[in-house]
């Protein structure tokens, strides 16, 4: 399956925080979402073959790593108070086919 | 721009009810829309897959409908348990050359099963 670690984090604002990923064996591509609270998770971007695939309306202080060996990272810089929120990253067999979620990164920024 | 939508937000019903939870989307132009299940706190699970070419899919006491000229789905849950309490998310794929690398998802539905 995939796995995500940490399960929770607490950062301060303006610190750096790195969450990462394992993708389900032999899948080629890796997507991150945002999940605020009573919210739907919202797309940041998409590793394909590690190359950024796709990206949705985030700043550039989010940012990815696709590594050869099925993990994976979510970079996010200069944190902020509204990045609180459950980071998901799903992994599936090409762009657009099936994806498979990990259980989430809980991020709490003070 | 592709929005997608679910009501009720909430939902409470007692123990053996048949129960629909709806969907609907802006963008007719999808290629797949998938519902998912989430548990608090924690991540997605699959619950049913449904390609655009395709009216519906079933998997036990589940079954998914999409109606994509009219921009909507449903998930029928047949029989519900106390275990069915959980959050319900739709997502849509758009179509290709529209960004199908991503989900859209919906705000979700807050099922309680009463026991």
């Amino acid at each position: 399956g995939v796995t995500q670690s940490p399960t929770h984090l607490i950062k301060t604002r303006g610190q750096q925080v790195t969450l990462r990923c394992s993708s389900q064996s032999g899948h080629n591509t890796v997507s991150w979402y945002q999940q605020a609270l009573g919210q739907g998770p919202q797309f940041i971007f998409q590793y394909y073959r590690k190359e950024e695939n796709g990206r949705g309306n985030f700043p550039p202080r989010f940012s990815g790593l696709q590594f050869p060996n099925d993990s994976s990272e979510l970079n996010v810089n200069a944190l902020e108070l509204d990045d609180s929120a459950l980071y998901l990253c799903a992994s599936s067999l090409g762009m657009n086919t099936e994806a498979f979620f990990g259980q989430g990164t809980r991020l709490t920024v003070v | 721009k592709q929005e997608v939508t679910q009501i009720p937000a909430a939902l409470s019903v007692p123990e053996g009810e048949n129960l629909v939870l709806n969907c609907s989307f802006t963008d007719s132009a999808i290629y797949n829309l998938q519902w998912f299940r989430q548990d608090p706190g924690k991540g997605l699970t699959s619950l049913l897959l449904i390609q655009s070419s395709q009216r519906e899919q079933t998997s036990g006491r589940l079954n998914a409908s999409l109606d994509k000229s009219s921009g909507r789905s449903t998930l029928y849950i047949a029989a519900s348990q106390p275990g069915d309490s959980a959050t319900y998310l739709c997502a849509v794929r758009p179509s290709l050359g529209s960004g199908t690398y991503k989900y859209i998802f919906g705000t979700g539905t807050r099922l309680k099963v009463l026991a």
